[in-house]
């Protein structure tokens, strides 16, 4: 099977734009789970959707925003981009059908720099 | 909410040495409990997990054991290689409402010394 791909791979953007990430699970995964990965804080979570549902949201301000399609894509947006918001951002797959939790597998990340 | 504590924060050791990494968590609900290895510019990489049903799960050179009573759970990495290097972070999940939730540890950086 072909593994999580993230889209794009890098991107620079300027304080105030705002930025849309794209993750495409594993075929058969409907859970995607996005996390931020900064030297100073680690791997962070951010926020999960199932079956087009946030399911879990993490302590992010409200400027970080997340949907999921029929297919499982997801997509995360964040607007009024800051200094700080440079960062790695992950996403990763899981069955997660629920009754205990699954394994998740990353993809390749989306490197966001905010000038 | 669940906090994972991980430690060392580097670890340096020989070829052929064995390394452990321990990680203690917070949440006693917390039921699920991986390891990743993430290698400099490369996206992290599921390389052993264990259930709170289980007290040790090993995987060739690589094992994880759990005391669920002390909340707490350890890597031991036998005979390590120099491609053993990397950063690894252990994690934890709490199911419930929470399945696709997992908190990290801050990372350990192992480097393996030939």
């Amino acid at each position: 099977k072909a593994g999580v791909t993230q889209t794009p791979r890098y991107l620079i953007k300027t304080r105030g734009q705002q930025v849309t990430l794209s993750c495409s699970p594993i075929s058969g995964h409907r859970s995607v789970s996005w996390y931020q990965q900064t030297p100073g804080q680690g791997l962070q979570f951010l926020f999960e959707y199932f079956s087009e549902t946030q399911r879990n949201k993490g302590n992010f301000p409200g400027r970080f925003s997340g949907r999921q399609f029929s297919n499982s894509r997801s997509e995360m947006n964040v607007s009024t981009l800051e200094l700080g918001d440079s960062a790695l951002y992950l996403c990763a797959s899981s069955l997660n059908r629920g009754g205990f939790s699954y394994e998740q597998y990353f993809g390749p990340g989306t490197r966001l720099t905010v000038t | 909410g669940e906090n994972v504590e991980q430690h060392p924060s580097t670890l340096s050791v020989q070829e052929g040495d064995s390394a452990v990494i321990k990680c203690t968590y917070s949440d006693s609900a917390s039921n699920y409990f991986p390891w990743y290895k993430q290698e400099l510019g490369k996206r992290p990489q599921l390389i052993i997990d264990i259930r709170s049903n289980v007290g040790e799960k090993k995987d060739q050179r690589i094992a994880v054991t759990l005391n669920k009573t002390a909340k707490h759970f350890s890597l031991h990495i036998t005979e390590t290689q120099p491609e053993d290097s990397a950063v690894y972070f252990c994690a934890a999940s709490s199911g419930g409402t929470s399945y696709g939730k997992l908190t990290f540890g801050q990372g350990t950086i192992l480097t393996v010394h030939p």
